[in-house]
């Protein structure tokens, strides 16, 4: 059974730091791509982030760009997300999910998530 | 960056009724296009991937359809744990992943 646990979220300052961590289990991890997508209170979802299996080519939305990093470490199962210079806009639900890959190339879409963590953002 | 957009924003629905929900996108996807469900306090559950393809486990009261630009996710008799909110999303344009802004299923 594929589970994806999240952990690291809490409150911080305007311009503060946190890194998200993402413990994935029950599938090869190192063979799927994953993904960050976050969802701020009542809103919808906004995809974060992105990291192929090897962690060698990874992806941001603009929104995030040069302020987040995504990174992984296949040895120990688990996905991660250092967040710096945070802003009232980037409090939410913060998901990692497991990207399939679609006819062997393309990035699809997320088949498992796990239950987020709270990142707050407030001073 | 493809824009999603969903109809309607609610839709109310008498349990045992057909929902169908529509998802438009700004430029062909071709047909990588999913579907999520998500309940409250809850994550997003994958339901349709490929416009059509049930994931695993899903009822076959779900179904989805179309292709290019216009997509729609039916649910074919409404159960009680079937009152959600619905999400389409493109991965045509991937990594640029948008969703759309859901549909929220409430009973009537």
């Amino acid at each position: 059974e594929v589970q994806l646990l999240e952990s690291g979220g809490g409150l911080v300052q305007p311009g503060g730091s946190l890194r998200l961590s993402c413990a994935a289990s029950g599938f090869t991890f190192s063979s799927y791509a994953m993904s960050w997508v976050r969802q701020a209170p009542g809103k919808g979802l906004e995809w974060v982030s992105a990291i192929s299996g090897s962690g060698g080519s990874t992806y941001y939305a603009d929104s995030v760009k040069g302020r987040f990093t995504i990174s992984r470490d296949n040895s120990k199962n688990t996905l991660y997300l250092q967040m710096n210079s945070l802003r009232a806009e980037d409090t939410a639900v913060y998901y990692c999910a497991k990207v399939q890959l679609v006819q062997g190339v393309i990035l699809g879409y997320f088949d498992y998530w796990g239950q987020g963590t709270l990142v707050t953002v407030s001073s | 960056e493809i824009v999603m957009t969903q109809s309607p924003a609610t839709l109310s629905v008498s349990p045992g009724e057909r929902a169908t929900l529509s998802c438009r996108a700004s430029q062909s996807v071709s047909s990588n296009l999913a579907w999520y469900q998500q309940k409250p306090g809850q994550a997003p559950r994958l339901l349709i991937y490929g416009a059509s393809t049930r994931a695993t486990g899903i009822p076959a009261r779900f179904s989805g359809s179309g292709s290019g630009t216009e997509f729609t996710l039916t649910i074919s008799s409404l159960q009680s744990e079937d009152f959600a909110v619905y999400y389409c999303q493109q991965y045509n344009n991937w990594p640029l992943w948008t969703f759309g802004q859901g549909t929220k299923v409430e009973i009537k």
